[in-house]
C-alpha cells in the first residue's frame, strides 16, 4: 500500500498571503488528521476529519481551516499567514481514531518571511 | 493545551547502551501509543498498549503500563546509532481527545 502522501514538501509563503496543503490518505483509511510541529509548541493538534466531516478540532484560530472529500483525500488552509505559522504541517490517516495506530505523511515545511 | 508529560526531554547515550523514556498522563485511558520521529520527517508507530497490558514488546523495544501510576516507559535495549530520533507517546484523554507527549529526544552515539 502506498503511504500517506503530502504536497508540497516545501512552500515558502508571505505574511498575509494564504496557503492550501494537501494529504493524500492510505487506500481505506477514512480518518485524517492534521497537525502542527515546532521547536517551542511540539505537536500540536490542528483537526481531525472522519468521513468529510470534521469530527475533533485544536485550539487554533479560525484562519487555519480543512476539509475532506469523498475519497478521504483532505486539504488544510491557512489565510492570512503570520510569521509564527511557520512549522511543520504533518497529516496522519488511520482507520479509526482513538484506538488506531497513525500513519503519517512527511509533512510539508512552511516558512512565511 | 493539554499534553503529556514525558522525561527525559532529552537523552544522550553510547551505542549498545539501553535508554528509557518515559511518559505521564493525567486521565484514565483506553490505550496508550508510542511514536517515533526522525529529523524532520513524520512519525512512525512503534507499539500500541491497551489499559488492560501491562507490558508488550516488539523486537527490542518493550512498553510497560502502569495505570495505577497513570505512566508508560518505553525501553529500547542494545541501541544503535539509527534509534537517534524523537520519541512520542500519545493517548486518548476525555471526550476522546487526543494528547501528545512532548517527546524525548534520544542521541545515540557510535
Amino acid at each position: 500500500k502506498a503511504g500517506v502522501t503530502q504536497t508540497p514538501r516545501y512552500l515558502i509563503k508571505t505574511r498575509g498571503q494564504q496557503v492550501t496543503l494537501s494529504c493524500s490518505p492510505i487506500s481505506g483509511h477514512r480518518s485524517v488528521s492534521w497537525y502542527q510541529q515546532t521547536p517551542g509548541q511540539g505537536l500540536q493538534f490542528l483537526f481531525e476529519y472522519f468521513s468529510e466531516t470534521q469530527r475533533n478540532k485544536g485550539n487554533f484560530p479560525g484562519r487555519f481551516s480543512g476539509r475532506q472529500f469523498s475519497n478521504s483525500r483532505s486539504e488544510m488552509n491557512v489565510s492570512t499567514l503570520e510569521l509564527g505559522d511557520s512549522a511543520l504541517y504533518l497529516c496522519a490517516s488511520s482507520l479509526e481514531t482513538v484506538n488506531s495506530p497513525l500513519h503519517f505523511g512527511n509533512g510539508t515545511r512552511l516558512t512565511v518571511t | 493545551s493539554q499534553q503529556g508529560e514525558e522525561d527525559p526531554q532529552a537523552l544522550s547515550i553510547q551505542e549498545g547502551e539501553n535508554a528509557t523514556m518515559n511518559c505521564s498522563y493525567k486521565t484514565s485511558i483506553n490505550n496508550l501509543q508510542w511514536y517515533r520521529q526522525n529529523s524532520g520527517r513524520g512519525l512512525v508507530h512503534l507499539i500500541l498498549i491497551r489499559s488492560n497490558e501491562r507490558e508488550k514488546h516488539s523486537g527490542r523495544l518493550r512498553v510497560t503500563l502502569d495505570t495505577s501510576k497513570k505512566s508508560s516507559s518505553l525501553l529500547i535495549t542494545a541501541s544503535r546509532a539509527a534509534d537517534t530520533a524523537s520519541y512520542f507517546c500519545r493517548y486518548a484523554g476525555n471526550n476522546r481527545k487526543l494528547i501528545w507527549g512532548l517527546g524525548t529526544s534520544l542521541a545515540v552515539n557510535p
